[in-house]
């Protein structure tokens, strides 16, 4: 069975405290993998697709990275404003549409 | 300016009643999708359409049911079956094919039990 798994399911960080969250995946065929940014309340914001391994993508202090198993979102120097759950999904090659599978997310808080 | 527009933002529902969830989108996607988001959990698929008048189910269709009848629209009815439907439930919409296939979402509608 296709499975997300994301971790930690909670991070506390101090304003400029850098770390990273995780997004381990199996599918049988990865199509790509996605982030997303998602405030309390509000539909998920799209940031990143990720099609290969080794690929990286950059936004401001947010980095992507993805390997083979997992995929890495590295937070710099974060701000207050960071705080948000970021959610990971992955399409596979095999479904013809484009559906998502979703892990659990990762509630970040950044305190000032 | 191009979106997801889902309505209403809050819904409340008695037993035994159904109730139409909105989704209407101008970006010209041919796929929309149905997502269930419970607290503290991941987003679960209930139903996606690639094409007006043909739709499939996803994981958890059980007690829900859609219309494809426009390509802009993607309504979701919560019927009487679905047993739990107390939720976040988020629409998005996306290309077909391998090139940009990331998909975009409205802001969601909040359904309550009452």
């Amino acid at each position: 069975e296709d499975q997300v798994t994301q971790s930690p399911e909670a991070l506390r960080l101090q304003e400029g405290e850098s770390s990273s969250l995780n997004c381990s995946y199996t599918v049988s065929g990865l199509r790509g993998l996605f982030w997303y940014r998602q405030d309390p309340g509000k539909g998920p914001e799209f940031l990143f697709t990720l099609y290969s391994a080794g690929e990286e993508k950059e936004k401001e202090r947010l980095k992507a990275t993805l390997t083979k198993k997992e995929s890495f979102l590295h937070i710099t120097a974060p701000k207050p404003e960071d705080s948000a759950t970021y959610l990971c999904a992955v399409q596979e090659k095999r479904n013809a549409g484009n559906m998502l599978t979703f892990g659990g997310g990762t509630r970040l808080m950044v305190k000032p | 300016d191009g979106g997801i527009t889902q309505s209403p933002k809050y819904l409340f529902r008695k037993e035994g009643q159904n109730v139409t969830l909105s989704c209407e989108q101008n970006l010209n996607h041919d796929a929309m999708y149905w997502y269930r988001q419970d607290p503290g959990q991941g987003l679960r698929l209930i139903y996606y359409s690639q094409i007006v008048n043909d739709f499939q189910k996803g994981d958890i269709a059980e007690g829900y049911s859609v219309s494809r009848e426009k390509k802009e629209s993607f309504p979701l009815t919560v019927t009487s079956a679905q047993k739990n439907p107390t939720a976040f439930y988020l629409c998005a919409s996306s290309v077909m094919g391998r090139d940009r296939p990331e998909a975009f979402f409205g802001q969601g509608t909040r359904l309550t039990v009452v």
